[in-house]
């Protein structure tokens, strides 16, 4: 079946923009996670959600950065006043429920100029 | 932070074993190991976890120590498409759920 998709596969934007990342989880997922992946790192937790809720906000760096699911499938992940240092793959994942396995999707790659 | 500590990078020959070790010495009652990789520009794959005993399943084998303090991936006939860097992840249900990725270890498959 299909897999988790994300839009775009790649971003460039300006400093000082707003960008929309889009997740489309396997259907059927309850829960979804957004993580940060830098080069040379690991990928870092940002936000968790089971249904519509974030359950997890703990990792998003600050507030220019926002997530919502508000139809309980689809998350769309917002960076307001965008700087370079947000430049990253941003990652989703979702699970059928919160203790099942996560499965990745490929990845959006933000470059902020 | 990780809970887990890898070799930073690992060779292999293509057809060979590719046995990966991971320490997770703190690991509590509660938590799984899990195992994922992540082919150059691709989104982490999942490939195995386990509890206490030693897990298989159609990519790998998981071989956990029997205190649990350390685990070691098995893949038993690398292929060259088998490089990528592999993370061992310690998870802890009922919590938060997040994963926490160290740096993994790359390997690497050599013809």
């Amino acid at each position: 079946g299909a897999g988790v998709s994300q839009t775009p596969s790649n971003k460039v934007t300006e400093k000082g923009k707003y960008v929309e990342l889009r997740c489309d989880p396997i259907s059927g997922h309850t829960a979804l996670y957004w993580y940060r992946q830098s080069l040379g790192q690991g990928p870092e937790f940002l936000i968790y959600f089971q249904g519509t809720g974030a359950a997890d906000d703990s990792g998003l760096p600050n507030d220019r950065f926002f997530a919502v699911r508000p139809e309980g499938s689809v998350s769309t992940l917002k960076i307001q006043r965008t700087e370079r240092g947000d430049s990253a793959v941003y990652l989703c994942a979702s699970s059928l429920n919160r203790a099942e396995t996560q499965y990745f999707g490929p990845g959006t790659r933000l470059l902020v100029l | 932070d990780a809970k887990t500590t890898q070799p930073p990078s690992m060779d292999c020959a293509e057809g060979r074993a590719a046995n990966l070790p991971c320490n997770h010495s703190t690991i509590s009652g509660n938590e799984y190991v899990y195992w994922y990789r992540q082919i150059h520009s691709q989104g982490p794959q999942y490939i195995i976890h386990g509890l206490k005993n030693n897990e298989t399943n159609e990519m790998a084998s998981l071989i956990i120590t029997e205190d649990r303090k350390s685990s070691t991936l098995i893949l038993p006939h690398a292929t060259l498409r088998d490089t990528a860097v592999y993370y061992c992840i310690v998870r802890e249900l009922g919590g938060s759920e997040k994963l926490v990725f160290g740096k993994g270890t790359k390997l690497t498959v050599n013809p």
